[in-house]
C-alpha cells in the first residue's frame, strides 16, 4: 500500500519549458488535490478534484492545467514555465470532505531557471 | 484579516518543557479543524484532529474555542522528535458540500526542541 505518490521527485525547467506532474493514490479515494508550498507562504491550494470527473480551481490555479484522468491519477500540468513555479509540489488525497485525514505525497521539488 | 492565521515562531524550548501554539480562523462558520506536523524537507502528516470538547492523544492536547475562533495545541514533555512545523487546518464551511474539500492551511508555527 503506497498511499499518494508523485513523479518526478525533483525537476529543473527552463523559463518556456512544460512539464506534467504526475500523482496517483492506492487508498480508493474520492477527492485530490495539487498544493505548492513556497517560504514564508505556507501551503496554497492550485486545483482539486472532489470526485472522479470534477475539477475546481484553489487559491492559486494561474499558470497551471489538471487532470483527473481517472479515480487514481490526478495530474498537474505547467504549459509554459515560469520563475515564479519555482516551488515545492505536493499531490494529496483524501476519501471525501468533511472530517477526513488527508494524505500528501512525497512532493516534487521544482525549479524554474 | 487571513483565513488562518499562526505564530512562525520559531519556538526553542528544552526537552521535557511544555509548549502551546494558538492558530486563529476568520471564519466562524468554519466546521473542522486539525493539526498537521510537517518535518523538514517532507510531506505534512495528520497529527490530530480538533473536537468541539477538546482532546488528547498522549503528551498532545488540542482545544476549540469557538466564542474567539481559534484552536491550540499543547505539547507536554516535549521530546527532541517533536522538533518540527505545526500547520493549523481549517475547513472554512459547514457540511459536505464543494467547500469543504477545500482546506486552508496555516503557514506553520516552528518548535525546536534542545537537549
Amino acid at each position: 500500500n503506497a498511499g499518494v505518490t508523485q513523479t518526478p521527485k525533483f525537476q529543473v525547467l527552463k523559463t518556456g519549458q512544460s512539464m506534467t506532474l504526475q500523482c496517483a493514490q492506492d487508498m480508493n479515494h474520492n477527492s485530490m488535490y495539487w498544493y505548492r508550498q513556497d517560504p514564508g507562504m505556507g501551503l496554497r491550494l492550485i486545483y482539486y478534484s472532489a470526485s472522479e470527473g470534477t475539477t475546481d480551481k484553489g487559491e492559486v490555479p494561474n499558470g497551471y492545467n489538471v487532470s483527473r484522468l481517472n479515480k487514481r491519477e490526478f495530474s498537474l500540468r505547467l504549459e509554459s514555465a515560469a520563475p515564479s513555479q519555482t516551488s515545492v509540489y505536493f499531490c494529496a488525497s483524501r476519501e471525501r470532505g468533511g472530517l477526513e485525514e488527508q494524505f500528501f505525497g512525497p512532493g516534487t521539488r521544482l525549479t524554474v531557471l | 484579516r487571513k483565513e488562518v492565521e499562526q505564530d512562525p515562531g520559531p519556538f526553542n524550548v528544552p526537552e521535557g518543557a511544555t509548549v502551546a501554539f494558538n492558530c486563529t480562523y476568520s471564519n466562524s462558520a468554519s466546521q473542522s479543524f486539525f493539526w498537521y506536523r510537517q518535518d523538514c524537507r517532507k510531506e505534512p502528516k495528520l497529527l490530530m484532529s480538533v473536537y468541539s470538547s477538546g482532546n488528547e492523544d498522549g503528551r498532545f492536547t488540542a482545544q476549540l474555542n469557538r466564542a474567539s475562533q481559534y484552536i491550540s495545541l499543547l505539547i507536554r514533555d516535549s521530546k527532541l522528535s517533536d522538533s518540527a512545523t505545526y500547520l493549523c487546518v481549517v475547513i472554512p464551511v459547514r457540511g459536505s458540500g464543494a467547500g469543504s474539500y477545500q482546506l486552508t492551511f496555516g503557514k506553520g508555527t516552528k518548535l525546536s526542541v534542545i537537549p
